[in-house]
């Protein structure tokens, strides 16, 4: 069974940092490209970032400008987000999710953890 | 970058109603467009990717459709489970674009 979990959300005063991680199994990790997906609460999804099996592609939402850095390791079969100079809208939960191998779709998500950015 | 646009926002029907929600792209995304389902506290869930390939074990009361920038997402007789925000989001190249949802709820 494919299992990813989020975790290191909680409270952060605004230009704080916060190091998200996302635990996975039951698949095959080096193989997938990986993404973050936030909704801020009672709003929609927003994509956030995505990183490709081999570390070579990383890509992220023009919003972030720069704050944010995906990362992998594949050896613990785990994906990361750093997020630097945290604002009050970044507060969200961040969702995981892995891409099929063939197209681009997210076939498989988190439950997702929750940061709030506040003072 | 590509903009996704679902309408309606909201929609209110009775069970057994055919529902249809539409998304549009801003430019031209062939059929590279997912569907996905989200229920209040938890993550979203795959229904159908290509514009409409069921993903398996969705209900076959689910149906894609469109090409290009025009998409529908119809369920043909609404259940009451179906109540929940449903994302188009293209996926044809970064950034991954989600449309701004549609909620939708029992009458």
């Amino acid at each position: 069974e494919v299992q990813l979990v989020e975790s290191g959300g909680g409270l952060v005063k605004p230009g704080g940092s916060l190091r998200l991680s996302c635990s996975t199994s039951g698949f095959t990790f080096t193989s997938y490209t990986m993404n973050w997906v936030r909704q801020a609460p009672g709003k929609g999804l927003e994509w956030v970032s995505s990183i490709d099996s081999t570390l070579t592609y990383m890509y992220y939402a023009d919003s972030l400008k720069g704050r944010f850095t995906i990362s992998r390791d594949n050896t613990k079969n785990s994906l990361y987000l750093q997020m630097n100079s945290l604002r009050a809208e970044d507060t969200a939960v961040y969702y995981c999710a892995r891409e099929d191998r063939v197209y681009d779709y997210f076939d498989s998500w988190g439950q997702g953890t929750l940061v709030t950015v506040s003072s | 970058d590509i903009q996704m646009t679902q309408s309606p926002s909201s929609l209110s029907a009775s069970v057994g109603d055919r529902v249809t929600i539409t998304c549009r792209a801003s430019q031209g995304i062939s059929n590279f467009l997912a569907w996905y389902q989200q229920k209040p506290g938890k993550p979203p869930k795959l229904l159908i990717y290509a514009a409409s390939t069921l993903q398996s074990g969705v209900p076959s009361r689910f149906s894609g459709s469109g090409s290009g920038t025009d998409f529908t997402l119809t369920i043909s007789s609404l259940q009451p489970e179906d109540v929940a925000t449903y994302y188009c989001q293209k996926y044809n190249s970064a950034p991954y674009t989600f449309g701004q949802g549609t909620k939708l709820e029992i009458k």
